[in-house]
Formats: C-alpha cells, structure tokens, sequence
C-alpha cells in the first residue's frame, strides 16, 4: 500500500459525460500527479500540481481539467467523455517536487474509467 | 522531448535465474533521474529502483541492480534468483532533474514471465 488513495475504483458511464476522479496523496506530500494509462498510449504524465497551484502539464486535453485543494488531495475533471477516454488514471504523490528523494512518485491504485 | 524505449515487449525467464531488462532514453538534459516501476496483475504501479544521473554508482535494491550507463543513455533492470512474484510489467521511467515541475516520462513496458 502506497498510502496514496483513489476513488472510485471502478467507473462506468456514457460519451457526452462528465466525471470527477479523486485523489488523496500520502500524508505529508504535497505535490499530485496525474496519469493515464490507455492501450494506444501507454501511460502518460497529463498534469501536476504542488502546494495547490499547478506545477506542470502533459499530455492533458482541454475537456480535462484538475485542481489541488488546500487539505492537498486533488480531483481530475473529465467532460464531454468519449470512447477513447476509457482508461486507468493513476493519481501519485511525492514530497517535494524540487530534487532528491523527495521528489519520488508514489502512485495510487488507479481508477479505471470505460466511456460506452 | 524526452524518450524512453523498450524494446523488448516480453522477456521469460525460468525461476531462480537472472534476467536483464533493456531500456535507452534519448534526452539533451545532464540532470535527470531514471526509475523502473514494476505493475503487476493488480496494475498497483510500484517502485522498483531509482537512479540520479549524477551518480555514478549503479543503484541496488535487494535483488534488483541496474546497469546504468549515462554515455550510451542506457539505463538496464537486472532481477537475479527470479522469483513468481517478479511477474509483471515493468516500466522504466525518465523524470528531468531541475526545478521539480514535470511528470515522468514512460516507456512502453516489458512484460516479464517467470517460468516456474
């Protein structure tokens, strides 16, 4: 167990929604990252956020957005959903972003979203 | 942009031997950090090794070592007395080193299996 939480676990829903995929990073990190793992794409880094303010972006489309709130844990917005939005999103932590050990990622189980 | 290949989709191995996973990256960055993360059936993403290119030394956890080689931008997982645990995807990761705003870069993963 990473100690970095995410809910729900498992989420189904229809092309045109709108879902809101939740993370809660390890006690004491401050900075999330989040991630999608697809088939076609692999996993890639969509965006990061540190201390409530967003930190750096990936590979994130504009129908997604994200936000850190000031207890840290972090919320991924997905709209307008369509069939290849379904994947694994991982959410992860570190403890601090700037260097050394602190800036190692600890992922989340992921939640896994299909769009039918 | 940073790339992280793998070239080998799937490696087998008989339990107990020792196996070697290949991994190059192409960056035109000097400080950088390289990972291999480990997802097993449960698609938990779990952290295998870490290594600061500035460190010459090659990292070693237990029976995991790699074989780092900044130069030829090599960065190879060896798992010596392969265990069943040991089955899983791995994943080798490139993270740039200054300032702390970026997520990880993966590769396309190799899926290892252990011969019993």
């Amino acid at each position: 167990d990473s100690g970095v939480t995410q809910t729900p676990k498992h989420l189904i829903t229809a092309t045109g929604q709108r879902v809101t995929l939740r993370c809660s990073p390890r006690s004491g990190d401050l900075s999330v990252y989040w991630y999608q793992q697809s088939l076609d794409q692999g996993l890639q880094f969509l965006i990061q956020y540190y201390n409530g303010e967003e930190r750096a972006k990936g590979n994130i489309l504009e129908r997604f957005s994200a936000q850190q709130f000031p207890d840290l844990h972090s919320e991924l917005n997905l709209s307008s959903l369509e069939l290849g939005d379904s994947a694994l999103y991982f959410c992860a932590s570190s403890v601090d972003p700037s260097g050394g050990h602190t800036d190692t990622q600890y992922f989340g189980p992921g939640t896994r979203l299909t769009v039918l | 942009a940073q790339t992280v290949t793998q070239s080998q989709p799937e490696m087998s191995v008989q339990e107990a031997e020792t196996v070697t996973l290949s991994c190059t990256y192409d960056t035109s960055e000097s400080d950088y950090y390289l990972f291999w993360y480990k997802q097993p059936p449960s698609r938990q993403m779990i952290l295998v090794i870490r290594q600061e290119a500035y460190k010459q030394q090659n990292a070693t956890e237990n029976r995991f070592s790699v074989n780092f080689q900044k130069a030829a931008k090599s960065f190879s997982l060896k798992i010596s007395d392969s265990q069943l645990g040991d089955a899983a995807m791995y994943f080798c990761a490139y993270r740039s080193g200054g300032g702390g705003a970026d997520g990880l870069t993966f590769g396309k993963g190799t899926h290892l299996i252990i011969q019993p």
